[in-house]
Formats: C-alpha cells, structure tokens, sequence
C-alpha cells in the first residue's frame, strides 16, 4: 500500500493563480481530510468528507473547494490564491473516525508570492 | 470556538527522564483525545488516543485524561534523543480534529 500521497510536494503561485492538490488513498477508508499548517502552528481543518459525494466545511474553508467523486480521491481546489494561503497542506484519511488513527500524506508546501 | 491548548515550550529533558506533555480543551462535548509526533519537515503519526477517563498505556508511553478538568497529558517513560519531535494533541468534536499548536521536546543525551 502506498497509503496517502499527494502531488505536488511543492508549489510557488503568483496572486491570482488557481490550482488543485492532489490527494490519494488506496486503503479504502471513508473518511479524509484536508488540513492546513502554518509555521510554528498546529493544524487547521479545511474541508472533510465522509464518503464519496460528501464533504463539508471545516474550521477554515474560506478560499478552498474540494470534491470527493471516489473512494480514493479527495482534491483540494484553491481559486485567486492569496499570500495567507501559503502554507503546507496535509491530507488525511482514516476508516472510521472517533476512535481511528489518521493517515497523513507527506505534504505540499505551498507559497504564493 | 472549540479550542484546544498546550504548552509550546521549548521542553527539554535528559536522556532517560520522563517527559510530561499538557493539553486543555474548551468543548465538554470533545469525544476523543489524540497524541501525535511530528518530526521538523514530516507529517504527523498517531502516538495514541483515549476516550475514557484515566490512564492508558503503550509502551513508553502514556496517555492520561481526566474529563471533569478537561485535561489531556502524555508521559513519555526514559526518554530517548529520537523523542526530540513536536508533540500535537488533538480534540475529536463533532466529526472534526481541532489541534493545539504542538510543545517542541528535545532530549538531550
């Protein structure tokens, strides 16, 4: 298993830009996350989705969109970036979710300029 | 807001002591609590979780919750230099993860 991976590792975008992370599982869970860490900060929920077809907000959706059309896929869609959402971006999955341990992808560091 | 502290430290420890990690949160309605490790660079692995109050145990290290303070500790028994990480506690609330902002530890050997 190649557990979560996400594409790019790193990304400069100028102000304005738009672009999508890429976010993959392949160990069927239900549950996957987007979550963003900014310096020296813990990590701030963006999106979550609970199954394919569904998503909903997290503590900081402003600014993001995702989509959940497979099991596997969960992208995270960034419209007119801005500078305060340079940031490194993890994604998660878990099976269940009150009681199961989160899988983190490596991370894409992102800086818009 | 549901918040979730912990102390950021710097802490640092001899080799072999024990490590004591704190974490309140602000949300009675939290469910589970969660430990994590984070290396400088790396994404976060799960060290542990509880959900029930009192003590649980996992090698080195345990996890302690006590609900009717709303208090959330990882000890870490004979500490070792490859412990030197930032340690994240994590609220489960309402199908959300609320994080604190991490305590940086450093064994010194």
């Amino acid at each position: 298993n190649a557990g979560v991976t996400q594409t790019p590792k790193f990304r400069i975008l100028k102000i304005g830009q738009s672009m999508t992370l890429q976010c993959t599982q392949d160990m069927n869970h239900n549950y996957m996350y987007w979550y963003r860490q900014d310096p020296g900060m813990g990590l701030k929920l963006i999106y979550y989705s609970v199954g394919a077809g569904i998503t909903d907000k997290g503590e900081v959706p402003n600014g993001y969109n995702v989509s959940r059309s497979t099991t596997e896929d969960f992208p995270l869609r960034l419209e007119l970036a801005a500078p305060s959402q340079t940031s490194v971006y993890f994604c998660a999955s878990s099976y269940v979710s009150r009681e199961d341990e989160q899988y983190f992808g490596p991370g894409t560091r992102l800086t818009v300029t | 807001q549901k918040e979730v502290e912990q102390n950021s430290g710097p802490l640092s420890v001899p080799e072999g002591a024990i490590a004591s990690l704190n974490c309140t949160y602000s949300d009675r309605g939290s469910q589970s609590f969660f430990w994590y490790r984070q290396y400088s660079g790396k994404s976060p692995e799960l060290i542990m979780f509880i959900y029930s109050n009192g003590d649980k145990e996992d090698g080195r290290f345990t996890a302690q919750l006590n609900k009717a303070s709303q208090y959330v500790s990882l000890l870490i028994r004979d500490s070792q230099p490859s412990d030197s990480a930032t340690y994240l506690c994590a609220a489960y609330t309402g199908n959300q993860f609320y994080f604190g902002t991490g305590t940086s530890l450093t064994v010194i050997p």
